[in-house]
């Protein structure tokens, strides 16, 4: 079946720090991949998405690209600020089906000032 | 703010109980998912439910199940209560169901059971 792996957490930066946070993922077919974003009490918000291979998803400095050949979505962002500390889930959904998400087991980032 | 509100926030209750877990969509939304997010399995989708039909199953055990009323709020049935069972759970919506109209989460209902 469908799987996502993501790197474990949970991870540390120092503001303005560069962040990664990989993600690869099986499927079959041409899956859309997300990241969602989940703050402290509060539900996941969707950061950004990509629905076919090479796009780029972004949104709000954080960029993710949509790798076929690797099957990889890795988060980035250049500059991390102390308000992105949160945890962040990879996911995908299948090509064709209804929002039925699966997701990554999520990392914890804790930004410094 | 999603748009979605889940209730109650937090839920204590004894092995063997039911409870029942509430969720109105976003003002709109057709399609109502859940999902159990716990510290061993993780974000698992349990089931789907579109205009008051179910529409796809995901890990849902027989002892739990949901339903999508006229008002399009949703209910989620937990019965025969397990300490496993322990777990936050999640409503999401979307506008319409196997297109790219995002999921708009809510902020989840705390089951614990003691």
């Amino acid at each position: 079946g469908d799987s996502v792996t993501q790197m474990e957490g949970p991870v540390t930066l120092s503001e303005e720090a560069f962040l990664t946070i990989n993600c690869t993922y099986t499927a079959t077919g041409y899956p859309s991949l997300f990241w969602y974003v989940q703050y402290p009490g509060e539900g996941l918000q969707l950061l950004l998405k990509a629905t076919k291979a090479d796009d780029k998803g972004s949104n709000k400095g954080f960029e993710a690209t949509y790798r076929k050949e690797t099957t990889s979505f890795h988060l980035e962002k250049g500059s991390v600020q102390v308000s992105d500390s949160a945890v962040y889930f990879c996911a995908l959904s299948p090509a064709g089906s209804a929002r039925q998400l699966t997701f990554g087991s999520g990392t914890q980032l804790t930004v410094l000032p | 703010d999603s748009g979605v509100t889940q209730t109650p926030k937090h839920l204590i209750t004894a092995t063997g109980q039911r409870v029942t877990l509430r969720c109105s969509p976003r003002s709109g939304d057709l399609s109502v998912y859940w999902y159990q997010q716990s510290l061993d399995q993780g974000l698992q989708f349990l089931i789907q439910y579109y205009n008051g039909e179910e529409r796809a199953k995901g890990n849902i055990l027989e002892r739990f199940s949901a339903q999508q009323f006229p008002d399009l709020h949703s209910e989620l049935n937990l019965s025969s209560l397990e300490l496993g069972d322990s777990a936050l759970y999640f409503c999401a919506s979307s506008s319409r169901t196997g297109d790219n109209s995002p999921l708009h989460f809510g902020n989840g209902t705390r089951l614990t059971v003691t």
